[in-house]
């Protein structure tokens, strides 16, 4: 199974990008990238995800490098409400339904 | 349209004490799963189910029982609790073909 490497914490200036990266380097060519975070105890909410291209939506955008081996999460502008704990994760699909392998997460702090 | 319902919120529980945590959901998702957060550490997979009947073991399995008999409904059973199952327990839910996880907002248990 593919693992991935976050920093454990980051602060962010409130307005200003937060970009957070994750490594992956061990990832198989048929396994997506997904991140998600956690706001105070509450239940995971799925960002984005992605495979090999760039990606965005109205939350964040992702840009996954060449040769797929770190990703980087970008939130253009953050808000207080953007802290939380992020998770990169490299879905591993097994039998039909595949499951998510949460690391330790990266705590991102966004300060006034 | 509730989403993912998990319930109760909160419980406590003696040790030897048997339970059921209850996870519905109203979107038609094939697939669901149970995982445990602990302090400090992010999710783990405890079930999953990828549809009615059928269910198979996650990352830490042990000490716990699932069921699927329907869509809807994903009970997990604790049928002796341990103080070492003291956790935050999150449901998760996917459609099948779709990519992102909806979790529920997870219940509280202490084993004492």
């Amino acid at each position: 199974d593919a693992k991935t490497t976050q920093p454990p914490s980051m602060d962010c200036a409130e307005g200003r990008a937060a970009n957070l990266p994750c490594n992956h380097s061990t990832i198989s060519g048929n396994e997506y990238v997904y991140w998600y975070r956690q706001i105070h105890s509450q239940g995971p909410q799925y960002i984005i995800h992605g495979l090999k291209n760039n990606e965005t939506n109205e939350m964040a955008s992702l840009i996954i490098t060449e040769d797929r081996k770190s990703s980087t999460l970008i939130l253009p502008h953050a808000t207080l409400r953007d802290t939380a704990v992020y998770y990169c994760i490299v879905r591993v699909v097994m039998r039909q339904g595949g499951k998510l392998i949460f690391g330790q997460g990266t705590e991102l702090s966004v300060k006034p | 349209n509730a989403g993912v319902t998990q319930t109760p919120k909160f419980q406590v529980l003696k040790t030897g004490q048997s339970m059921t945590l209850q996870c519905a959901q109203d979107m038609n998702h094939e697939y669901m799963s149970w995982y445990r957060q602990d302090p400090g550490m992010g999710l783990r997979l405890i079930h999953y189910s990828v549809g009615a009947g059928i269910t198979d073991q996650g990352e830490v399995p042990n000490g716990y029982n699932v069921s699927r008999s329907t869509t809807e409904d994903f009970p997990l059973r604790l049928l002796s609790a341990a103080p070492s199952q003291t956790s935050v327990y999150f449901c998760a839910t996917r459609q099948a073909k779709r990519y992102g996880y909806t979790f529920g907002s997870g219940t509280r248990l202490t084993v004492v």
